[in-house]
């Protein structure tokens, strides 16, 4: 089976409620942000994405805040299922035209 | 249909050999990645190729060597394996350099070296 990420941030809710998880990116100058999520034995998988001309994005029950001046993204998702369960990443392209991947958040919806 | 398929998704191998890894996209993207997951899930990239050269090479041994034969295969062969090499390798692809589009991952592929 696949390894346990053992200092991997954990955020455990409830099935039905909304989740929040947050990321501190580290470049200024990033201008493209993503989030992926990661299931087990599977690639990370595309959610959202947004630009740094923008503060909000929102998809189908996922909702990204971008704040540059304290350099915080959040993903909300919006009544959590249990299918939500997976690590969730985030990516900022900076001016070196690289992703580049957050330490991710495993989130746990309990039935 | 499979859009970034990787092959083996697992390789167990032992200290010393040399293993190749392939790749395919069928999305007609032109950059095309290697990342490397450790086993604390953090995703770090190793090459990036944009229309079959090399536009991005991070600090990566010499043993790993990515080869791109066209726009939508990118394969990894790697030299002299060892122990510090076991984890999991994603391929994935993009249009343009990632800048403005997302990449697409393929499903991994599982390495442990004994």
């Amino acid at each position: 089976g696949e390894s346990v990420g053992l200092h991997l941030p954990t955020l455990s809710v409830q099935e039905g409620d909304n989740s929040i998880i947050n990321c501190a990116y580290s470049n200024s100058a990033s201008d493209y942000f993503i989030w992926y999520k990661q299931e087990s034995g599977k690639g990370p998988q595309f959610i959202i994405d947004i630009r740094s001309n923008m503060d909000k994005r929102q998809g189908q029950r996922v909702t990204v805040l971008l704040n540059k001046t304290v350099k915080h993204l959040s993903l909300q998702i919006a009544a959590t299922q249990p299918g939500d369960s997976a690590v969730y990443f985030c990516a900022e392209n900076n001016a070196g035209n690289m992703l580049t991947f957050g330490g991710g958040t495993r989130l746990m919806v309990k039935p | 249909d499979t859009a970034v398929s990787q092959t083996p998704k697992y390789l167990v191998t032992q200290m010393g050999n040399d293993k190749s890894i392939k790749c395919e996209q069928n999305l007609g993207h032109d950059t095309m990645y290697w990342y490397k997951q450790d086993s604390k899930k953090f995703l770090k990239i190793m090459f990036s190729y944009n229309n079959k050269e090399l536009i991005i090479n991070e600090t990566v041994p010499n043993r790993f060597s990515p080869k791109s034969p066209d726009k939508a295969h990118l394969n990894l062969h790697i030299n002299s394996l060892e122990l510090g090499d076991s984890a999991v390798y994603f391929c994935a692809s993009s249009y343009g350099t990632g800048q403005n589009s997302p990449l697409h991952f393929g499903n991994g592929t599982r390495l442990t070296v004994t």
